[in-house]
């Protein structure tokens, strides 16, 4: 079966400890996307990968890393910068192509700062 | 910049009832227009697309939204809906070119009820 994974499915943090979001597709997509969903304020994108070994800042990507170190994978590192860290946390991946632009999601990531 | 609006936080309907989620979005540029269903706990599943072509979009689950340009508008509708649709629903925009990146709405709350 081809999809995407998140694990764990819920994480308990302290502050001021960093923690690692897994993200894993075995769609062959080139294109991988971290979002943070909060109550009523929709989905924002926090990085994105079009390609293995590159990564670009979306719209609020202070207070988070990525690496991108195969194709399959797209890890998210919330640090202790992240003022506000309890969200759900959501991965996609696409195919890289202006006409097939289906972006795919996981089942996302509970985080909960203690 | 492009943003997508989705003006009802909450609709509540009845079971069987028709039901229309708006949609707008802002941009000056030719859009690729999604609409994506949460349930609960889970992560983002395509509702359907706009690409290009017939105005008229139909989906998944019977849902299906029509593209207005002159409105700029893409609301999603159903004839008659089941208490299995009561759902977050979120619409994205998409610019043409080489970036697959998506903006959301704020997402809304179809809450059906007996």
């Amino acid at each position: 079966d081809g999809g995407i994974t998140q694990s764990p499915k819920y994480l308990f943090r302290k502050e001021g400890q960093n923690v690692t979001l897994s993200c894993e597709q075995n769609l062959n997509h080139d294109a991988m996307y971290w979002y943070r969903q909060d109550p009523g304020q929709g989905l924002r994108l926090i990085y994105y990968s079009q390609i293995v070994n590159d990564f670009q800042k979306g719209d609020i990507a202070e207070g988070y890393s990525v690496s991108r170190e195969k194709k399959e994978s797209f890890p998210l590192t919330v640090t202790s910068a992240q003022k506000n860290p309890t969200a759900f946390y959501l991965c996609a991946s696409s195919i890289v192509a202006p006409s097939t632009d289906t972006q795919y999601f996981g089942p996302g990531t509970r985080l909960t700062v203690l | 910049a492009q943003s997508v609006t989705q003006l009802d936080s909450q609709v509540p309907v009845f079971e069987e009832a028709p039901v229309e989620l708006r949609c707008n979005y802002s941009s000056s540029v030719s859009v690729y227009l999604f609409w994506y269903v949460q349930y609960p706990n889970q992560g983002l599943q395509l509702l359907l697309k706009y690409l290009s072509g017939s105005t008229l979009v139909k989906g998944i689950n019977g849902f299906e939204a029509e593209f207005n340009k002159s409105q700029t508008s893409f609301h999603l509708r159903k004839p008659s809906v089941h208490i299995s649709d009561t759902a977050e629903y979120f619409c994205a925009v998409r610019k043409g070119g080489a970036t697959n990146k998506l903006i959301f709405g704020t997402g809304t709350l179809l809450a059906v009820q007996p």
